[in-house]
């Protein structure tokens, strides 16, 4: 059974960046074809996609976020991370990590816990 | 990149059946047949219930159904149980650069 787990620090002070790391374990991050995204999910709001890379490092990001994001992925850890850069409030939020079940569709199957990230000096 | 617009609130009592609508445009929606639905109850991470307008994946009840005309992408939700009462949220992919774009979300109620 695929499992996803997303780990980083819960509070981030304004301006900095936040990082965060997603362990994928039942399955390689590097099966063929495999895609992994990042979306959060602001208290009481709704998703917002951040971006996602295929296991070969091509990525893809949000518009609206993309010159802050960075999304990369270490094959030989079975991880994928996660920095956003200059945050503020706005950036609050649960941050969760997925796999999309083909391709950078919009599909996302697995599912980690999520995590809280707080912006806050 | 403009969300999907779902409608805020939906509601229906056990037994029936609801529709929640999800419009986009022909960037997105209307484009493609890449539409996909999530249920989240609270403080819980989003369920995958249709993929690819249509499609369930393996263990998600036949009481979910998906379906798109134009720009409007649906979900119905027939047989409704207290255990639907969730947040409900559309995707697509989109053409312009980025690929997924998500809806604002749906409360449904269950009377």
């Amino acid at each position: 059974q695929l499992q996803l787990q997303e780990s980083g620090p819960g509070l981030v002070k304004p301006s900095e960046t936040l990082s965060l790391t997603c362990t994928v374990s039942g399955d390689s991050i590097s099966s063929s074809g495999s895609c992994w995204g990042w979306i959060r999910q602001p208290p009481g709001k709704g998703l917002e996609w951040i971006g996602s890379i295929y296991y070969s490092g091509s990525t893809y990001y949000n518009p609206s976020l993309k010159s802050r994001v960075t999304i990369s992925v270490d094959t030989s850890k079975n991880q994928f991370s996660l920095k956003l850069s200059s945050v503020t409030a706005a950036d609050t939020a649960v941050y969760y990590c997925a796999r999309h079940r083909w391709a950078v569709r919009p599909d996302f199957d697995y599912w980690g816990q999520g995590t809280l990230v707080t912006v806050s000096s | 990149q403009s969300a999907l617009t779902q409608p805020a609130s939906v509601s229906g009592s056990p037994g029936q059946s609801i529709t929640i609508s999800c419009t986009g445009t022909s960037s997105d929606i209307g484009g493609y047949n890449y539409v996909s639905w999530y249920q989240q109850h609270p403080g819980k991470a989003p369920k995958l219930m249709i993929y690819d307008v249509t499609n369930r994946p393996s263990g998600v009840s036949n009481r979910f159904s998906g379906s798109k005309s134009g720009n409007t992408a649906s979900l119905t939700i027939s047989g409704l149980q207290a255990e639907d009462e969730a947040d409900y949220y559309c995707s697509s992919h989109t053409s312009s650069s980025g690929h997924v774009v998500f809806g604002g979300g749906t409360k449904l109620t269950v009377l």
